[in-house]
């Protein structure tokens, strides 16, 4: 079945520094990947929508020149957290949704095994 | 505006019980419905999903009902057992110009006890 790799499983970071996530679609293409955050005890919030070649699309509320999204290929997105600090500390998880031809109806949608960031 | 409420927010069962939990969502647009069980520090697994074609999905244990003139789905699980103690998410698809993405339930934490 489609399997998404994320890395790393977590990460530790001084205040003011950049993270970088990466998520990877491992047997299959994914022309569009999503970021989510989520703080403990609560659902996942979608950050942002990534189409491979072009720039993300941001939700309301989220400063894209504080998350940085690459999507320069079809197996391979990443998320920089740029200058972070301790509020940015969460469980980012990313997915990925698979490519078919058209006529083939597909919503699937695979999770990465996410990031745990704790910026100290 | 795009909404998906989930209820119970917990839920206890006695091992070989059933559960079940309740989604409601608002975009009547929405056409795919997934469930996703979590476990804790790990990113969310698909379980069971239903497309708006369907009004009932099952796989062994688990079950998915959906009623769309309602707006509203459930998940089943029969003969429960401690390993299904997770936290479940439902979820629907909502179109968007550009695509669709998921909005997710607040979540049911699942404890089955033994």
């Amino acid at each position: 079945g489609a399997v998404v790799s994320q890395h790393p499983s977590w990460v530790i970071c001084k205040s003011g520094t950049s993270v970088k996530i990466e998520c990877r679609s491992l047997d299959f293409q994914a022309t569009t990947m999503f970021w989510y955050r989520q703080f403990p005890k609560q659902s996942l919030m979608l950050m942002a929508t990534s189409n491979e070649g072009s720039k993300a699309t941001y939700e309301q509320g989220v400063e894209k020149d504080k998350f940085l999204i690459n999507h320069a290929s079809l197996t391979l997105s990443t998320l920089t957290v740029t200058s972070a600090h301790p509020e940015d500390s969460s469980f980012y998880i990313c997915s990925a949704r698979d490519s078919l031809p058209p006529g083939r109806a597909s919503y699937g949608y695979t999770f990465g095994s996410g990031t745990r960031l704790t910026v100290v | 505006g795009e909404n998906v409420e989930q209820h119970p927010s917990t839920l206890s069962v006695q091992e070989g019980d059933s559960a079940v939990i309740k989604c409601t969502y608002s975009d009547s647009a929405s056409n795919y419905f997934p469930w996703y069980k979590q476990e804790l520090g790990k990113g969310p697994q698909l379980i069971i999903d239903i497309r708006s074609n369907v009004g009932e999905k099952k796989d062994q244990r688990i079950a998915v009902t959906l009623n769309k003139t309602a707006k509203h789905f459930s998940l089943h699980i029969t003969e429960t057992q401690p390993e299904d103690s997770a936290v479940y998410f439902c979820a629907a698809s909502i179109s968007r110009s550009g695509g669709n993405k998921l909005v997710f339930g607040a979540g049911t934490i699942l404890r089955v006890k033994s």
